[in-house]
C-alpha cells in the first residue's frame, strides 16, 4: 500500500530535550515537505526537500532541522523543543513534477 | 511572499452546493491546490488548477482564474460526510515546484 509513515503519532517531553520525528514514504517520491498546524493558522511549511542532500527551508524553519540522506525518509529534528513549538506535525511527499501531495497521519508534539 | 486567503467558515445544508473562495498573492505562480481535511486526520487532495478554468472531479469542481490571482472550490449534492476543512495552496519557487503555502482552512458545516 502507497503510504507515508510518521512515527512517533503522539509524543510528551520537556523543555531542551532534543527529539526526532521520523517520515518515511514508499512511492519513490522525489519531494518531501513537513508542515506544522496551529488553530487559525493553517498549515505551515517548516522545511522541504526536492531530492537527496537537496534541502530548503519553509515559512517556519527556526528551531527545526531536517536531513535527506535516504530518498524515502525525510526526518525532522527538533535539537532543543521549547513550548511554542507545541503543534500537530505533517509529513507529506510527491512526485518532483505533481502538485498532489499525499499526508502522513500526523504527529502531535506536546512540548512541556 | 505568499498569502491567500479563504472564509474561515461556511454552513451549508445538505444536498445543497457550496462554494469556497480561495485568493491567493504570491510569485512563480504555478497552480492552485485543494485540499480536505476531516477533524484529526490528515490532508487528502482533492484538485488541482494550473490553468484558467473548471476542473470536475465528481461531485467537486474547482475554479481557477490567473488574470484575478482567485480560484473557488465548489461542492455539489453536499453530504454529512462533507463537513470538514478545506484548503488551498500554492506551490512556488523559482525553480518551479518548492515552497508550498497554504490558507488557514474553511471549515465547513454541513446542516441536515
Amino acid at each position: 500500500e502507497a503510504q507515508v509513515t510518521q512515527n512517533p503519532r503522539y509524543l510528551i517531553t520537556v523543555t531542551g530535550k532534543k527529539l526526532t520525528v521520523t517520515c518515511s514514504q514508499n512511492m519513490n517520491h522525489e519531494y518531501m515537505s513537513w508542515y506544522r498546524q496551529d488553530p487559525g493558522l493553517g498549515l505551515r511549511q517548516i522545511y522541504y526537500s526536492m531530492n537527496v542532500e537537496v534541502t530548503d527551508k519553509g515559512d517556519v524553519p527556526e528551531g527545526y532541522k531536517v536531513s535527506r540522506k535516504e530518498k524515502r525518509n525525510f526526518p525532522l529534528i527538533l535539537e532543543s523543543p521549547s513550548p511554542n513549538q507545541t503543534s500537530l506535525y505533517f509529513c507529506a511527499s510527491s512526485p518532483l513534477r505533481d502538485q498532489t501531495q499525499y499526508f502522513g497521519p500526523g504527529t502531535r508534539l506536546l512540548v512541556l | 511572499g505568499q498569502s491567500l486567503e479563504q472564509p474561515s467558515e461556511v454552513t451549508a445544508v445538505e444536498g445543497a452546493i457550496v462554494q469556497i473562495n480561495c485568493t491567493y498573492q504570491t510569485s512563480g505562480f504555478y497552480g492552485l491546490s485543494w485540499y480536505q481535511q476531516h477533524d484529526g486526520g490528515a490532508p487528502t487532495f482533492l484538485s488541482y488548477n494550473a490553468l484558467d478554468g473548471l476542473e470536475e472531479t465528481g461531485r467537486f469542481s474547482s475554479f481557477l482564474s490567473r488574470s484575478d490571482s482567485y480560484g473557488y472550490l465548489l461542492l455539489q449534492e453536499l453530504q454529512m460526510k462533507d463537513s470538514a476543512s478545506y484548503f488551498c495552496a500554492v506551490r512556488n519557487g523559482l525553480g518551479g515546484y518548492q515552497k508550498v503555502t497554504f490558507g488557514i482552512g474553511t471549515k465547513l458545516q454541513v446542516i441536515p
